[in-house]
C-alpha cells in the first residue's frame, strides 16, 4: 500500500536558520509523483512542487530546495535562511496508480514555526 | 476572481440543519475534489469529479451529498451532521485526473462547526 510519513510533527527554529523537512514514502508503483504543499494559517493549501519518479534531479527555487532520493524513498524539503513568513504546515503527498488510482496520498504534515 | 474560491468561509450549524458549501474554480480545470481536514489527521479525500462525473466516493456517509453541475462549480450538501463532522472542508481542482500526477489547486476552505 502507498504511504507517506512525515515523522517531524513540529519544528521550531529561529529566523535565518536553515531547516529541512523530511518525507519518506512507500509505493509499489514504478511511476509515481511526489508533491509538497504549504498550508499557512489562512488555511489554503499552496502547491510548491511536483516531482515524477524518473526525475531524480534536485530542484532549487529561491530559498527552497528539494532532495529526491529513490534509494531511500525520500523527498526532503529544505528552506534556506528561513523567514517568519515560512511559518506554516507543510505536507508531502504521493500519487501513483496502484492502491490509489492516482489520488493523492498525504502525509500528516509538519508544522514549521519560525521565530523572529 | 482567480483560482479556487469557497463560500462560506465559516459555518456553524445544528445537527438538524441543512446547508450547502460552494466551490468555484476559475482555472479552466476539469476535475474537482472535496477533502475533509480534521485536527491531527491527514487530509481525507471525500469525492472526486472529472468532467462533471463522479469518479470517487471514499466511503463518505450519505449525510454528505456532492453536486457538480458543471466543471467550474462543486457543491457539498450537508444534512443531519454529527459533531465529529466539524472540520475544515477543502475544495480543489486539477486539469483532469486521467493523466495522473497533476497538481491540485486548493481553495481557502470552509471551517464547519456542528453544534
Amino acid at each position: 500500500a502507498q504511504k507517506v510519513t512525515q515523522a517531524q510533527t513540529e519544528i521550531s527554529v529561529v529566523e535565518k536558520e536553515d531547516v529541512t523537512l523530511d518525507c519518506v514514502y512507500e509505493t509499489r508503483d514504478t511511476t509515481y509523483y511526489l508533491f509538497w504543499y504549504k498550508q499557512p494559517p489562512s488555511g489554503e493549501l499552496v502547491f510548491l512542487i511536483r516531482r515524477n519518479s524518473f526525475d531524480e534531479q534536485n530542484e532549487i527555487s529561491g530559498r527552497y530546495s528539494w532532495n529526491f532520493q529513490k534509494s531511500t524513498s525520500s523527498f526532503n524539503f529544505t528552506i534556506t535562511a528561513s523567514q517568519v513568513v515560512d511559518s506554516a504546515v507543510y505536507f508531502c503527498a504521493l500519487s501513483g496508480l496502484m492502491d490509489s488510482n492516482y489520488q493523492l496520498i498525504w502525509g500528516a504534515g509538519t508544522k514549521l514555526i519560525i521565530k523572529p | 476572481e482567480t483560482g479556487v474560491t469557497q463560500t462560506p468561509r465559516h459555518l456553524v450549524m445544528g445537527m438538524t440543519n441543512k446547508k450547502s458549501l460552494k466551490c468555484e474554480q476559475h482555472l479552466g480545470h476539469n476535475a474537482m475534489y472535496w477533502y475533509k481536514q480534521s485536527a491531527k489527521k491527514p487530509l481525507e479525500l471525500m469525492f472526486v469529479y472529472n468532467f462533471k462525473e463522479q469518479t470517487e466516493n471514499n466511503s463518505v456517509p450519505s449525510r454528505f451529498s456532492p453536486e457538480c453541475p458543471n466543471s467550474s462549480h462543486l457543491f457539498l450538501h450537508l444534512h443531519t451532521l454529527q459533531p465529529e463532522d466539524s472540520a475544515l472542508y477543502l475544495c480543489a481542482s486539477s486539469q483532469e485526473i486521467l493523466a495522473g500526477g497533476l497538481e491540485q489547486y486548493f481553495g481557502p476552505g470552509t471551517r464547519l462547526t456542528v453544534t
